[in-house]
């Protein structure tokens, strides 16, 4: 299948910085990807759906202004947590579209996600 | 997008067959049925989707009756390493947004 990345895996920060995710398909266009959040034995919640070239579309509840996205380029989209406190502590997953899967269909492909904590 | 219904948790002999149950009753006739399973500390992994027809790949197949009010995930011969949250989605083809529920925990045991 096509490939996901996230960069860092892993980060821990202090309370009132930001901190910036990227996630990158690696063998596919992505025009559209989307934003997930993971509390510990929770599932998956989507926070954003990330249009390149456009504003990405916030699900209801999630602070835009908080969680900015930008979709620059086909291959990278980037979720930049600000001023983060320890209730943004969480697991930040994002998924890529790949409009090219069998039979016309389309198939969202996951990163490996990103362990962000908040001191 | 239709809601589907999953057991929360299922146990599962290494070698056996895992046989997986999602009900879809409200489905759609162009909504499509994704798998994707989720090991701990992990993203999603994509398992396989079908619309209609019975499909298998080098993971799993997928059996949808046929008024596709339910399908079941079959992983053949399960090992330790599929211990894993699996997830059931109904999804439209065209922009859709894959929305996760509970899913079913496997377990596998030795």
């Amino acid at each position: 299948g096509a490939v996901v990345s996230q960069h860092p895996s892993w980060v821990i920060c202090k309370s009132g910085t930001s901190v910036k995710i990227e996630c990158r398909s690696l063998d596919f266009q992505a025009t559209t990807m989307f934003w997930y959040r993971q509390f510990p034995k929770q599932s998956l919640m989507l926070m954003a759906t990330s249009n390149e070239g456009s504003k990405a579309t916030y699900e209801q509840g999630v602070e835009k202004d908080k969680f900015l996205i930008n979709h620059a380029s086909l291959t990278l989209s980037t979720l930049t947590v600000t001023s983060a406190h320890p209730e943004d502590s969480s697991f930040y997953i994002c998924s890529a579209r790949d409009l090219f899967t069998k039979g016309g269909s389309e198939t969202q492909y996951f990163g490996p996600g990103t362990r962000l904590l908040v001191l | 997008d239709a809601k589907t219904t999953q057991p929360p948790s299922m146990d599962c002999a290494e070698g056996r067959a895992a046989n997986l149950p999602c009900n879809h009753s409200t489905i759609s006739g162009n909504e499509y049925v994704y798998w994707y399973r989720q090991i701990h500390s992990q993203g999603p992994q994509y398992i396989i989707h079908g619309l209609k027809n019975n499909e298998t790949n080098e993971m799993a197949s997928l059996i949808i009756t046929e008024d596709r009010k339910s399908s079941t995930l079959i992983l053949p011969h399960a090992t330790l390493r599929d211990t894993a949250v699996y997830y059931c989605i109904a999804l439209y083809n065209q922009g859709g947004k894959l929305i996760f529920g509970q899913g079913t925990e496997l377990s596998v045991k030795p």
